[in-house]
């Protein structure tokens, strides 16, 4: 039961840099989300995918794209790093918008 | 504009004793509130929730309250365990919208 599935688990880019922070799910789940979590501000929605060939904005959008591959996969892109965007990225999923949502384990990513 | 407030940054309690973590929300259109529990290098995972149609809501050892007049939401533990040292994290949303986070209370239980 894997649940949900981020790679990878750290990361170190340097300011300018691109990446792409994968997740999976294998729960069958419709909604699937984006969170980073930064010191002192909780966890902030960047985007949400309520199904299958969908995407919105969420909280703090700037600076990420995001793909809805599929059902299972939804990945989060970073054009051009900046120093602001080092935080743990959390990926979730869930049947449903308002319903309890499963996260995975996080991603630390720390931009110099 | 933070909507859902965690006021308490930390929390000590002993071990036995009742651990009462507060959330307050300022949007009167919020109908499903959530409680999350994460430990350090984990993702939050779900502990209890509840909708706006009720006021209370139980799971074993934990029990959540709604007061929607004050737009209050707290989670009451009993008895704590000091594997219940956690941050709590409350979330609300309407209806079928994404979920919106509070900033997290430390819960610390000491033997």
């Amino acid at each position: 039961n894997a649940g949900v599935t981020q790679t990878p688990k750290f990361q170190v880019l340097k300011t300018g840099q691109s990446m792409t922070l994968q997740c999976a799910q294998d729960m069958n789940h419709n909604s699937m989300y984006w969170y980073r979590q930064d010191p002192g501000m909780g966890l902030r929605l960047i985007y949400y995918s309520a199904s299958e060939g969908t995407t919105d904005k969420g909280e703090v959008p700037n600076g990420y794209n995001v793909s809805r591959l599929n059902k299972r996969e939804f990945s989060l892109r970073l054009e051009s790093a900046a120093p602001s965007q080092t935080s743990v990225y959390f990926c979730a999923s869930s049947t449903g918008l308002n319903t309890e949502a499963f996260f995975g384990q996080g991603t630390r990513l720390t931009v110099v | 504009d933070q909507q859902v407030k965690q006021n308490s940054p930390s929390l000590s309690v002993q071990e036995g004793r009742i651990s009462i973590l507060n959330c307050d929300y300022t949007n009167s259109m919020f109908d499903y509130f959530l409680w999350y529990k994460k430990y350090p290098a984990e993702g939050p995972t779900f502990l209890i929730s509840i909708s706006s149609i009720k006021d209370k809501n139980e799971d074993g050892r934990f029990t959540v309250f709604l007061n929607k007049s004050a737009k209050h939401l707290s989670l009451h533990i009993v008895p704590s365990q000091p594997g219940d040292s956690a941050v709590y994290f409350c979330a609300a949303s309407v209806g079928f919208q994404k979920l919106v986070f509070g900033t997290g209370t430390r819960l610390l239980v000491s033997p």
